[in-house]
């Protein structure tokens, strides 16, 4: 079993919908919740960060976290095309020190149609 | 503007070639990543960095080996590249006290054949 297991879509939802995408992980140490952004031919960019459980919004983005389910999730409300991308969750058990390692998802692909 | 170059955008090697990969960062940052991505598996870790000189492995060192000599260069090695070696790699790099958000490369594309 996956550390992490993301579904990987790909969602297609019309412009103007809340998105929602979801992270279950098994490993009941991890603390630190990251969303990133993957555009097609770039490099993932992070998107939102969380430590520990509870909501935090920026923008139309909202991240959640639920300890006790060993899920998160992202919220995407009103979608536009240029929403349409890979969406990794990534986690780690450790603070920040030395390099800690990251665990990701596989991502999922979501395409926003105009 | 923050930025993590890497070498190649497409690479095309030969089972047995050594293969490097390079990578740099203008943002004076103390821990450098090499992962790779396929399809259904997500980013995986080879090795990553957290001074000049020093090495971690990460969850699938085998067959690779890294180097960094200089702060903001990080060196990705196929010692004697495979098939099952073919893959999308991206190279990151973070402030050590920032380790959850990772600045990556656009990646390079490898295929061995």
């Amino acid at each position: 079993q996956k550390e992490v297991e993301q579904d990987p879509g790909p969602l297609s939802v019309p412009e103007g919908a809340i998105v929602s995408l979801n992270c279950t992980y098994s490993n009941s140490a991890f603390q630190y919740f990251m969303w990133y952004r993957q555009y097609s031919r770039k490099g993932p960019e992070l998107l939102m960060y969380t430590y520990s459980s509870g909501n935090k919004e920026d923008g139309r983005f909202t991240a959640q976290v639920d300890k006790s389910s060993k899920y998160i999730s992202l919220f995407i409300r009103d979608s536009q095309p240029s929403d349409s991308a890979t969406y990794l969750c990534a986690m780690s058990a450790k603070p920040w020190e030395y390099g800690n390692k990251l665990v990701f998802g596989a991502g999922t692909i979501l395409r926003v149609k105009s | 503007d923050v930025k993590v170059t890497q070498s190649s955008r497409y690479l095309v090697k030969r089972t047995g070639e050594k293969v490097f990969l390079e990578c740099v960062q203008d943002m004076d940052h103390e821990n450098m990543f090499w992962y790779r991505q396929d399809p259904g598996l997500g980013l995986r870790l080879i090795y990553f960095s957290y001074d000049v000189k020093m090495k971690e492995k990460g969850d699938i060192p085998e067959g690779y080996s890294v180097s960094r000599e200089k702060k903001e260069r990080f060196s990705l090695i196929l010692e004697s590249a495979s098939t099952n070696q073919t893959s999308m790699y991206l190279c990151a790099s973070s402030r050590r006290d920032r380790g959850y958000e990772q600045y990556f490369g656009p990646g390079t594309r490898l295929t061995v054949t």
